[in-house]
């Protein structure tokens, strides 16, 4: 089973600035096949990222994803208020397809 | 629109058990793998299962082997999950997710609570 391990548990930040959100994997994810989902409060999570740097349909540019192997990052480049949510990697290279434990964005 | 609906959770008691229904709309339910993934209160995400698109493959986490049965029916455009001797660590809103690659489209969610 792969591991996934993201840092850190929680960022407090303001409307504008700059998330950079990490997800490490206890061994290589083949072919990139890492996600990252986000979840809002209340809410089911939404796909944001496939294939460690593809958008998914609709999702912002501010959106960005990078990685390979076992170290993968999402950042968003200028929080918006909408953006305040909790994000999850996913590794889809392997059953069981295991998230890692989440990254809460909050306001600063 | 492509849509997915659950619906069956409940409260139940340990020991019982419960079958979870996910309804599929606006796409061809019958080319896409399926999945049910669970999220216990305050908790993350956990993989539940999982099933090919024709029913023939079957997978579990460990934590549901041999006491949850996932099973689809094309026809109905519908997927399924049996839970047997359900406990309280198996207390949680569970979602069904669509396959695509990775989970691309998700229901809202129904929640299982199990409790005396």
């Amino acid at each position: 089973e792969i591991v996934l391990t993201q840092s850190p548990g929680t960022l407090s930040l303001s409307p504008g600035e700059r998330a950079t959100l990490s997800c490490r994997a206890s061994q290589t994810v083949t072919s990139r096949y890492l996600a990252w989902y986000q979840q809002r409060r209340g809410q089911s999570p939404r796909l944001l990222i496939y294939g460690a740097s593809t958008r998914a349909t609709g999702i912002p540019d501010r959106f960005s994803g990078s990685g390979s192997g076992t170290d993968f990052t999402l950042t968003i480049s200028r929080l918006e208020p909408e953006d305040f949510a909790v994000y999850y990697c996913q590794q889809y290279s392997t059953t069981p397809r295991t998230f890692g434990q989440g990254t809460k964005v909050e306001i600063k | 629109q492509e849509l997915l609906v659950e619906s069956g959770g409940g409260v139940v008691q340990p020991g019982t058990s419960l079958r979870l229904s996910c309804v599929a709309s606006g796409f061809t339910f019958r080319t896409f793998p399926m999945h049910w993934v669970r999220q216990a209160p305050g908790k993350g995400l956990a993989w539940v299962s999982a099933v090919s698109p024709d029913g023939s493959d079957k997978y579990y986490s460990d934590s549901v082997k041999g006491r949850f049965t996932i099973s689809r029916d094309n026809s109905k455009n519908t997927l399924y999950l049996q839970m047997n001797s359900l406990n309280a660590d198996d207390t949680a809103v569970y979602y069904c997710a669509r396959q695509s690659g990775a989970f691309d489209i998700w229901g809202q969610g129904t929640m299982v609570t199990v409790s005396s």
